[in-house]
């Protein structure tokens, strides 16, 4: 069965202080792809990063990077510099060429503290 | 840049009523998704179409149905809402079936079934 798991309900975090949330997923398939989004308190789901089960190096794209680690089957994402407005919701979430459809894990609240 | 659009942020029914929640993407995005998400539970996936007229239920279909009878276009149908409808519910879009792209979202409807 595919899934993603997230196991930090929540995290608190000094503003400047790089950041790890942790995912971990569970597929068979060989070719898949994993994504983080960040939902703010107003509810829209931002998509910040993508991981490519064939890529090499890790995405990064600004001050998110994506820890791949595909023998561990894990995806952290990494922010770097952390700002108030980092403040939010952060879902994995994993796509296979199966199907169109992408499995979300739960959720990491994240705070970061002035 | 895609622009995903939810008819209402915020809606109030009462417990019965037929209750449509519409979504329209700009990006002549193949597929189209409706989540419910809902605390501690992440997103789960209610009913997603990959092409006009053609749906396919999620993990959670019961009490829902949906209509794709354009493209652009995806609505979730509440038959006759009941209080555990109240949610936020979330609508996405993305291109075909090749290739791992990311879904984009609406800012999501938060439903309130009375």
């Amino acid at each position: 069965a595919q899934k993603i798991t997230q196991t930090q309900p929540g995290m608190f975090v000094q503003e400047k202080e790089a950041v790890t949330l942790d995912c971990t997923y569970d597929t068979s398939d060989q070719s898949y792809g994993l994504f983080w989004y960040k939902q703010p308190s107003s509810g829209e789901m931002i998509f910040l990063i993508y991981q490519g089960s064939y890529d090499e190096q890790n995405a990064t794209e600004g001050r998110y990077s994506l820890n791949f680690q595909k023998a561990r089957k894990s995806a952290n994402l990494v922010i770097s510099a952390s700002q108030l407005g980092d403040s939010a919701m952060y879902f994995c979430a994993m796509k296979t060429n199966r199907d169109d459809k992408i499995i979300f894990g739960k959720g990491t609240r994240l705070h970061i503290l002035p | 840049d895609v622009k995903v659009t939810q008819s209402s942020r915020y809606l109030v029914k009462r417990t019965g009523e037929k209750v449509f929640l519409e979504c329209v993407q700009d990006m002549d995005h193949e597929n189209m998704f409706w989540y419910r998400q809902d605390p501690g539970l992440g997103l789960r996936l209610i009913y997603f179409s990959y092409d006009v007229k053609m749906k396919e239920k999620g993990d959670i279909p019961e009490g829902y149905s949906v209509s794709r009878e354009k493209k652009e276009r995806f609505s979730l149908i509440l038959e006759s809402a009941s209080t555990n409808q109240t949610s936020m519910y979330l609508c996405a879009s993305n291109g075909g079936m090749r290739g791992v792209q990311p879904q984009h979202f609406g800012d999501g409807t938060r439903l309130s079934i009375l």
